[in-house]
């Protein structure tokens, strides 16, 4: 079975410093792994995704990733945060094997950028 | 371009209703679509999923069903409502040939049931 771990339910930075939110999966197979924004009371956006190549990928809004394949990590970072960055976000993995529907979502990151 | 509709946006129902969501994406064909289910503006749980007309996965059981009676129509239904059906529901599309592609989101449905 796959899983996504977020481990910090809450991130606070000051806007202009620069930002991480921390992801790990467990997942058979490559990985697809992607990243999601959610303003309230709104659908998931998608942010950026890794299917192979280049470790570092670049997505919307100046976010990029990270991918770490030993330490199983894709870790999302903005080299300098905006109040308008505050959101939740979700990253999520998806297998590459047959069947493979589903993309499974971490719980999710709030991250609060404080003018 | 493709674009996902879902609707209502708001939604009161008491407990016992049936429910009814409707969930449409336009400008592609033979998507995957999906229903998830949002708590506490935090997890995402998946409820249903389907890659094509008529074939429906369910993940959990409960006293929803889902029904794709055409293949860019998604519907999440329910008999009878209970309190914890509530929640912010999100119907979600992606390209049915390849397991790369992104999840698309619908503006989701916050269902309230009282």
């Amino acid at each position: 079975a796959q899983s996504v771990a977020q481990p910090e339910d809450q991130v606070k930075v000051a806007e202009g410093n620069p930002l991480t939110v921390k992801c790990t999966y467990s997942v058979s197979g490559n990985p697809y792994l992607f990243w999601y924004v959610q303003y309230p009371n709104r659908g998931l956006q998608f942010l950026l995704k890794y299917i192979t190549g280049d470790n570092l990928v670049k997505g919307s809004y100046g976010f990029e990733a990270e991918f770490n394949k030993s330490q199983t990590s894709f870790h999302l970072k903005k080299p300098s945060a905006l109040v308008s960055d505050s959101a939740l976000y979700f990253c999520a993995v998806s297998g590459s094997g047959a069947g493979s529907y589903q993309l499974t979502f971490g719980k999710g990151t709030k991250l609060s950028v404080i003018p | 371009s493709q674009t996902i509709h879902q609707w209502p946006a708001t939604l009161v129902q008491p407990v016992g209703s049936p429910l009814s969501l409707e969930c449409t994406v336009e400008g592609t064909s033979n998507p995957n679509l999906y229903w998830y289910r949002q708590a506490a503006g935090r997890g995402l749980q998946l409820l249903f999923y389907s890659v094509g007309i008529g074939q429906i996965s369910s993940e959990v059981p409960q006293n929803l069903s889902a029904s794709r009676p055409q293949d860019r129509q998604f519907i999440l239904s329910s008999k009878k409502l209970l309190l914890s059906d509530s929640g912010f529901y999100l119907c979600a599309w992606r390209w049915g040939t390849t397991y790369n592609s992104p999840l698309h989101f619908g503006n989701g449905t916050r269902l309230t049931v009282t």
